[in-house]
């Protein structure tokens, strides 16, 4: 079957550095996205990556290894703000998402 | 630039009454649209998708069902709501099917 694991929860203090971790077992693969959800909000998108290597946006970044069936979604200089839950999900091969149950990150001043 | 519209916000129902929430999208023509349900502590659980008028695509067995009637609405809907029914439903588009996806601002549906 198919299947992303990502952790359920994480907390980390306001100014760090963060990263969550998403590994993944899917029939083919068309590309893995990272979608920030707030609290009774809808997902908005972050990242896709669809090589191997890692992709900076601001204060974001995400990595991929395709031979590791692993990504991760690193977030710097950690604000109040993005206490958020964090969904990956990864495109099959016949382009249908699979998504992870999401990680919850607490942030603390 | 391109916006998506889904209502209600949020819908208290009865079991056994039916249920209508719609969804368009604007600034885009031919979008890919789709209706997904998100339990709490669960991952996105993909109902319906559709690429074109009148073309649905039904992912998992259950009672709701889902019409395109027009380029840009979607709509989701069922005859006769069950308990199991009550979730975060929510709505996006897509330009080309590996391309990021769009949500809605959601309905939280409560079936009572």
């Amino acid at each position: 079957g198919q299947n992303i694991d990502q952790p359920t929860e994480m907390t980390a203090t306001e100014g760090a550095i963060v990263q969550i971790n998403c590994t993944y077992q899917t029939s083919g693969f068309n590309g893995l996205f990272w979608y920030q959800q707030h609290a009774g909000e809808a997902p908005t998108f972050l990242s896709y990556n669809v090589l191997d290597g890692l992709e900076e946006k601001g204060r974001f970044s995400s990595f991929l290894s395709r031979s590791k069936g692993y990504s991760y979604l690193l977030l710097k200089e950690l604000q109040m703000k993005d206490s958020a839950s964090y969904l990956c999900a990864v495109m099959d091969s016949n382009y249908q998402l699979i998504w992870g149950a999401g990680t919850k990150l607490i942030i603390k001043p | 630039s391109q916006t998506i519209h889904q209502w209600p916000a949020t819908l208290v129902q009865p079991v056994g009454s039916p249920l209508s929430l719609e969804c368009t999208v604007e600034g885009t023509s031919n979008p890919n649209l789709y209706w997904y349900r998100q339990a709490a502590g669960r991952g996105l659980q993909l109902l319906f998708y559709s690429v074109g008028i009148g073309q649905i695509s039904s992912e998992v067995p259950q009672n709701l069902s889902a019409s395109r009637p027009q380029d840009r609405q979607f709509i989701l809907s069922s005859k006769k709501l069950l308990l199991s029914d009550s979730g975060f439903y929510l709505c996006a588009w897509n330009r080309e099917l590996h391309s990021p996806l769009h949500f809605g601002n959601g309905t939280r549906l409560t079936v009572t």
